[in-house]
């Protein structure tokens, strides 16, 4: 029940299209859902998050959807660029949560071709 | 500006070796996490650490221990390394505001030979 199911594990795509990312859990108590990106050699960074009061989020390129009913959550990215080529990996957690576990999906390799 | 650092960026270590990982965060952040992360695997915690001197084990704590007697301080120790735990590791802290994310250090890519 503490899973986070993420997919596709990798996906290309052309300069200019849209990336769409998925994640699915099953924990009701989870309340706080980010998006980290992870560029080769580095560390994952915060992305874009959202709460389960609100069915989207928008920041520039970056959009999270939200279905509460469903349990599912995806990034999209429209406009999709060369240089969001990274791994990008959802997770969850629960504000009861002691120390601010998160739960993190399998990642996504996305590769976008110019 | 946030920062969590990590003592080696790469490291090759012998099997048996004692390997200590150190992280080190300039937040004045409660808490403190150790990950490993590998391909199609995503990133599992190991342990993570919510005060000085208090540790719990995450969902992979097996052949590591950690250890936190600086609030800022925040190491992972292989007591006797073995080949499975060749992977990139990571160290990750947050604020105990449940509103706040956890910030990455740049991970250490471990070999055991």
């Amino acid at each position: 029940q503490q899973q986070v199911k993420q997919s596709p594990q990798s996906l290309i795509v052309q300069k200019g299209g849209i990336s769409i990312i998925n994640c699915a859990y099953e924990n009701t108590a989870f309340d706080y859902f980010p998006w980290y990106q992870q560029f080769p050699g580095k560390g994952p960074a915060l992305l874009i998050a959202i709460r389960p009061d609100v069915s989207e989020k928008k920041e520039g390129r970056f959009t999270i959807s939200f279905n509460k009913s469903a349990k599912q959550f995806s990034l999209h990215i429209m406009d999709s660029q060369p240089g969001d080529s990274a791994t990008y990996f959802c997770a969850a957690k629960s504000s009861g949560n002691q120390g601010g576990k998160l739960i993190f999906g399998q990642g996504t390799e996305l590769s976008v071709k110019p | 500006d946030v920062k969590v650092t990590q003592s080696s960026r790469y490291l090759v270590k012998r099997t048996g070796e004692k390997v200590f990982l150190e992280c080190v965060q300039d937040m004045d952040h409660e808490n403190m996490f150790w990950y490993r992360q590998d391909p199609g695997l995503g990133l599992r915690l190991i342990y993570f650490s919510y005060d000085v001197k208090m540790k719990e084990k995450g969902d992979i704590p097996e052949g590591y221990s950690v250890s936190r007697e600086k609030k800022e301080r925040f190491s992972l120790i292989l007591e006797s390394a073995s080949t499975n735990q060749t992977s990139m590791y990571l160290c990750a802290s947050s604020s105990m505001d449940v509103r706040e994310t956890q910030y990455f250090g740049p991970g250490t890519r471990l070999l055991v030979l």
